[in-house]
């Protein structure tokens, strides 16, 4: 069974740091994309970004809100997602799910989210 | 950047009832689209990717359709459980971006 399971959230003050976590299993890790995405308390949902495969050189996307701020990386020795979170700003309060997808995929599992508070 | 522009963004329908939402792309995106269901509080679940194909283990009543830019959800018969937000999403291009919502609610 595939799972996916986001740890790392918390309540920060603005111009902190916080690194999400997204532990997988039951799958080849190693094989996927994997992307996150947010969403902000009664809003939408939003991609953050991504991050490709060994094959792809582990290279990676990022949305312009978030671009220069926020680094993906992966570990696949340890099946596990990260997201490095900077200068973070009140509008970065969300939800953050980590989700797996491919080249021209969707997003076909997600994680249930871990939740990023942002506040003075 | 592709917008997604997904409508109406809530509709009231009672059980039994064929709802339909709607997702315009503004640009061609190949059928590169998908549609998930979101319940308050929980994970978005995929139902519908490559526009056309369903999710294995989602229900026969939900089916997609596109004609061009415009992507269609339908559910034939709404049931209890399927009272939640729906997202479509575009998959073709960076930024990768999501429709606006469509909330689902009790008549």
């Amino acid at each position: 069974e595939v799972q996916l399971v986001e740890s790392g959230g918390g309540s920060v003050q603005p111009g902190g740091s916080l690194r999400l976590s997204c532990a997988a299993s039951g799958f080849t890790f190693s094989d996927h994309y994997m992307d996150w995405v947010r969403q902000a308390p009664g809003k939408g949902l939003e991609w953050v970004g991504r991050i490709r495969n060994k094959a792809n050189s582990y290279s990676t996307q990022y949305a312009a809100s978030v671009k220069g701020r926020f680094t993906i990386s992966r570990d696949d020795s340890k099946n596990s997602l990260y997201l490095q979170i900077n200068s973070l700003q009140t509008e970065d309060t969300a939800v953050y799910y980590c989700g797996r997808s491919g080249s021209y995929s969707h997003f076909d599992y997600w994680g249930q989210g871990t939740l990023v508070t942002v506040s003075s | 950047d592709i917008q997604m522009t997904q409508s109406p963004s809530t509709l009231s329908a009672s059980v039994g009832d064929r709802v339909t939402i709607t997702c315009r792309a503004s640009q061609s995106i190949s059928s590169r689209l998908a549609w998930y269901q979101q319940k308050p509080g929980k994970a978005p679940k995929p139902l519908i990717y490559k526009a056309t194909s369903l999710e294995s283990g989602v229900p026969s009543r939900f089916s997609g359709s596109e004609s061009g830019t415009e992507f269609t959800l339908t559910i034939s018969s709404l049931q209890p459980e399927d009272f939640a937000t729906y997202y479509c999403q575009q998959y073709t291009d960076y930024p990768l971006s999501f429709g606006g919502g469509t909330k689902v609610g009790i008549k």
